[in-house]
Parts: C-alpha cells; structure tokens; sequence
C-alpha cells in the first residue's frame, strides 16, 4: 500500500466551482507539500505545512496532523487551474525523502 | 536565476546504451535528487545528495549512478539503459530541512 494516498484520482469541475482534493498518509511526517503539475510537464511548488492551514489567492492548504490528512481548496476555480495536483510527504524516518501521491487530475471546464 | 536546469527534455535510447541526464541548479542548494515518474505511480526517489561528495540512494536507485563533485550540478548515469527505466526523470533541488523543492522541468525518457 502507498504511503500517501490522494483522491480522487480525476475530477471534472465547471468553472467557479470550489474543488476539495484529498491526502492521506500513513507514517509519521515532518512536512507535508502540495505541488502543481501542469500539461507542459513542469512540477511547482504550491505550499508546504506542517500544521494548520496555508493560503495563496484561491488555494488554500490544511493539514490535521492526527488524523494524517491534508486538503487543497481551490475557489472559484478557473480553466487555467486544469492541471495534475500532487501530495508529497517528507517522512520522519527519513527527512531527506520525500514520498508521493499518484496525483489528481483536475479538469475545469468554461 | 535558471532555477533548476535539467537536459536533454526528450532522449530516445536503445537498450544497453548509456547517456547521463544532465541537471544544474544555480540557487547554492544543498539538496538535490533525482525523481522517476511513471503512469499512476507518484514520483519515486532514485538518488539523492546532501551537498558536494555525498550521495546516497533512494527508492529505486537500481541501473543509475549519481555523483556530486560541485554543489551546483547533480548528473544521473544509466550505464546500459533497459525499456523499464521508460520514464519521466525529475531533478529537484533545495535548502536542507523542511523547506520548498525546486523542480526541473523534466526529462522524458523512451528506451526501445
């Protein structure tokens, strides 16, 4: 079983619509990231937390340490906010590691 | 700033050649790694170095070599490359600790 599982796997949203993306792990972690992936192939880093809660624009990162789970938020989503999502956690057994989710593809239709 | 610079972007090899996937990061990070992605799998970490003359092994560090003789370039070696290291490889780099990767843009790999 992966060590960080994400879902859903794909999502269809139309344009506006808020868009929750999910993360679960199953170690212990030092840091949790989210990252962005779009159709070019490039990666970029979006937020990385620990505990609590993140904000840039229209993304918002939360994290609940207990219950070893993370969401991204994505409001009012745009087209251009189509890409793969991604969860990746740095695990405490090995900091300088870095495990991955499978991604979410997220498709926002006009 | 560059950021992270990896090269070639595409590279078709027949199996049992060799060529090394070049990445360079002009940032002065400690960290740098090597990552694989393939089809419904996350990334998975290949190799990895904590600064220059150290390297160590990740996940899936089987048919590739890495060194770091410079902070700056972090090369990855397939020394006789086989049609399951088909891929795409990601270098990253950063600041060592918890704090935000650099990613490059990627190297998409086909071994026929």
């Amino acid at each position: 079983k992966n060590e960080v599982e994400q879902s859903p796997q794909n999502l269809t949203a139309q344009e506006g619509e808020f868009i929750t993306i999910n993360c679960s792990y199953s170690v212990g972690i030092s840091a949790l990231h989210w990252l962005q992936q779009h159709p070019g192939g490039g990666i970029v880093s979006l937020f990385m937390l620990s505990s609590g809660k993140k904000k840039h624009g229209r993304l918002i990162a939360t994290i609940n340490i207990q219950e070893k789970h993370s969401s991204l938020h994505i409001t009012a989503s745009h087209p251009r906010d189509s890409a793969v999502y991604i969860c990746a956690a740095r695990p405490n057994y090995n900091n300088n590691d870095m495990r991955f989710g499978a991604g979410t593809r997220l498709t926002v239709k006009p | 700033n560059a950021g992270v610079t990896q090269t070639p972007k595409f590279q078709v090899l027949k199996t049992g050649q060799s060529m090394t996937l070049q990445c360079a990061q002009d940032m002065n990070h400690e960290y740098m790694s090597w990552y694989r992605q393939d089809p419904g799998m996350g990334l998975r970490l290949i190799h990895y170095s904590v600064g220059a003359g150290i390297t160590d092994q990740g996940e899936v560090p089987n048919g590739y070599n890495v060194s770091r003789s410079t902070t700056e370039d972090f090369p990855l070696r397939l020394l006789s490359a086989a049609p399951s290291q088909t891929s795409v490889y990601f270098c990253a780099s950063r600041i060592q600790g918890d704090t935000e990767a650099f990613f490059g843009q990627g190297t998409r790999l086909t071994v026929v």
